[in-house]
C-alpha cells in the first residue's frame, strides 16, 4: 500500500503570491490533517478534516484555508506569502481521529523569497 | 494545548539500550502518551503510544509512571538509524484533537 503522499516536493514562491499544496491519504483513511514545521520547530498544527469536514483549525491567520475532497484528498492554500511561511507542509492521514495513529507524508518544502 | 516537557538532546552508544524520558504533569484521565520520531529529511513516524500500563511493539517500549505524570521511551538497542528527533505527545480525545509537537529531544547514536 502506498503512503501517505505529497505533492509537490519542493516550491519556491515571492511575496505575496498564492500556493496549493496537496496531500493523498492512505487508501481507506478519511482523516487528514495538515501541519508547517519551521526549521528547528516541531510541527505545528494548521487544519485537520475528516470526512471533508474541518474538525480542527491551529492558531494561524485566514490567510491559510483547506478543503478535503470526496476521495478523502485535500489541498492547503496560502494566500498573500510572507517569507516567514517559508516552512516544511507536512499531511498526516488517519483512519478516525487523531487517537488513531497518524501517517506523515514526506512534506512539501516552500520557500518564500 | 497539552504540554510535554523532554531534554533537548540525548546521546547514545550503537548497540546500548537508549531511555528517553518526558514529563506530562497536566495529563488527564483520558490523555493518551503518543511518541513519534522525525529522522533526517522525513516526515514524522509514529513510534509507540498507551495510555496507563507499559507498551511493547517491534520499535520501543513504553514505561509509564504509576501517576502518569512521566513517561520513558526505551530503545532495547539503539542503532545508527535510530539518530532522529522524538517527539513525546499528549492526546485528548475530542473531535478537535490534534497533535502538539513540542520542539523533541535529539538522539545522537555513536557508532
Amino acid at each position: 500500500d502506498a503512503g501517505v503522499t505529497q505533492s509537490p516536493t519542493h516550491l519556491i514562491k515571492t511575496r505575496g503570491q498564492q500556493v496549493t499544496l496537496r496531500c493523498s491519504p492512505i487508501s481507506g483513511h478519511k482523516s487528514v490533517s495538515w501541519y508547517q514545521q519551521v526549521l528547528g520547530q516541531g510541527p505545528q498544527f494548521i487544519f485537520q478534516y475528516y470526512e471533508k469536514e474541518e474538525r480542527g483549525r491551529g492558531n494561524f491567520p485566514d490567510r491559510f484555508s483547506a478543503r478535503q475532497f470526496p476521495n478523502y484528498s485535500s489541498e492547503l492554500n496560502v494566500n498573500a506569502l510572507l517569507l516567514g511561511d517559508s516552512a516544511l507542509y507536512l499531511c498526516a492521514s488517519s483512519s478516525a481521529s487523531v487517537q488513531e495513529t497518524q501517517y506523515f507524508g514526506p512534506g512539501t518544502r516552500l520557500l518564500v523569497l | 494545548d497539552a504540554k510535554t516537557t523532554q531534554p533537548n538532546s540525548m546521546e547514545s552508544n550503537e548497540e546500548e539500550p537508549v531511555h528517553l524520558p518526558c514529563n506530562h504533569s497536566t495529563i488527564s484521565g483520558t490523555d493518551y502518551i503518543h511518541w513519534y520520531r522525525q529522522l533526517p529529511s522525513q516526515g514524522p513516524e509514529y513510534v509507540i503510544h498507551g495510555l496507563t500500563s507499559n507498551v511493547n511493539n517491534r520499535m520501543a517500549s513504553l514505561a509509564i509512571a504509576e501517576d502518569r505524570k512521566s513517561s520513558t521511551l526505551i530503545l532495547h538497542r539503539a542503532t545508527l538509524r535510530d539518530a532522529a528527533v522524538y517527539y513525546c505527545i499528549q492526546t485528548h480525545t475530542g473531535a478537535n484533537s490534534k497533535l502538539t509537537f513540542g520542539k523533541g529531544i535529539t538522539l545522537s547514536v555513536r557508532p
